[in-house]
């Protein structure tokens, strides 16, 4: 969607690497989010931020950090991949009124 | 905590039939209330919102939804479905103040001739 990119779209990784998503804005919004999607569990918040250098945790935060030092950028870091975090990575943005931009996604497997 | 529980995994209409989706939620406050659609390999677009006022809400591509605040509910509507329509449907609820929306399972929505 216009205004907002992930990268990569898809990646294969191994197990126990560190892998680091980007989800990148142009649209100077202050709240960014990372969801990861799995069959049967819809979307679950890993981490949001709310501000440059302001993150919190999510419901499905371990096993993942962020890091924010630019308003366009929100990086998402998988300190040590297991099979399990094998899933679609979303990245979505607002500006506060609940109008989520999502992503298009990454897909991620790890082997 | 807040959740949402769409009960219906998947669900096949004819083309030009009528379409209801489930959502029921749970919230402490007043609840904000979303319709996601999601095609295959895409991302998630807002289909519908509701914050406040009239209960029955519009949205794009025709569809619309009802908050019925007794049954705690906020069912997605359509008249006559189209083949382009079939997709995954998210219901979510947030609330004033919390920016985290949570969502539900979602609906697989498949269109027949």
């Amino acid at each position: 969607d216009a205004g907002i990119t992930q990268s990569p779209r898809h990646k294969v990784t191994e197990t126990g690497t560190p892998v680091t998503l980007r989800c990148h804005q142009t649209e100077n919004h202050r709240y960014m989010y990372w969801y990861r999607q799995d069959p049967g569990h819809g979307l679950r918040l890993i981490h949001y931020s709310y501000g440059v250098k302001d993150t919190d945790k999510g419901e499905v935060s371990d096993g993942y950090s962020v890091s924010r030092s630019k308003t366009e950028d929100f990086l998402l870091t998988l300190e040590s991949a297991t099979s399990s975090q094998t899933s679609v990575y979303f990245c979505a943005i607002s500006s506060g009124d609940y109008g989520y931009t999502f992503g298009s996604g990454t897909r991620l497997t790890v082997v | 905590a807040q959740s949402v529980t769409q009960p219906d995994i998947h669900i096949t209409v004819s083309e030009g039939a009528s379409l209801e989706l489930r959502c029921n939620y749970s919230y402490g406050a007043t609840p904000y209330l979303f319709w996601y659609v999601q095609s295959p390999g895409q991302g998630l677009q807002l289909l519908l919102k509701y914050f406040s006022g009239d209960t029955l809400v519009q949205g794009i591509k025709g569809f619309e939804a009802e908050f019925k605040r007794s049954q705690s509910s906020f069912n997605l509507r359509k008249p006559s479905v189209h083949w382009s329509d079939a997709a995954e449907y998210f219901c979510a609820v947030g609330g004033f103040g919390n920016e985290k929306l949570t969502f539900g399972t979602g609906t697989r929505l498949t269109i027949i001739p």
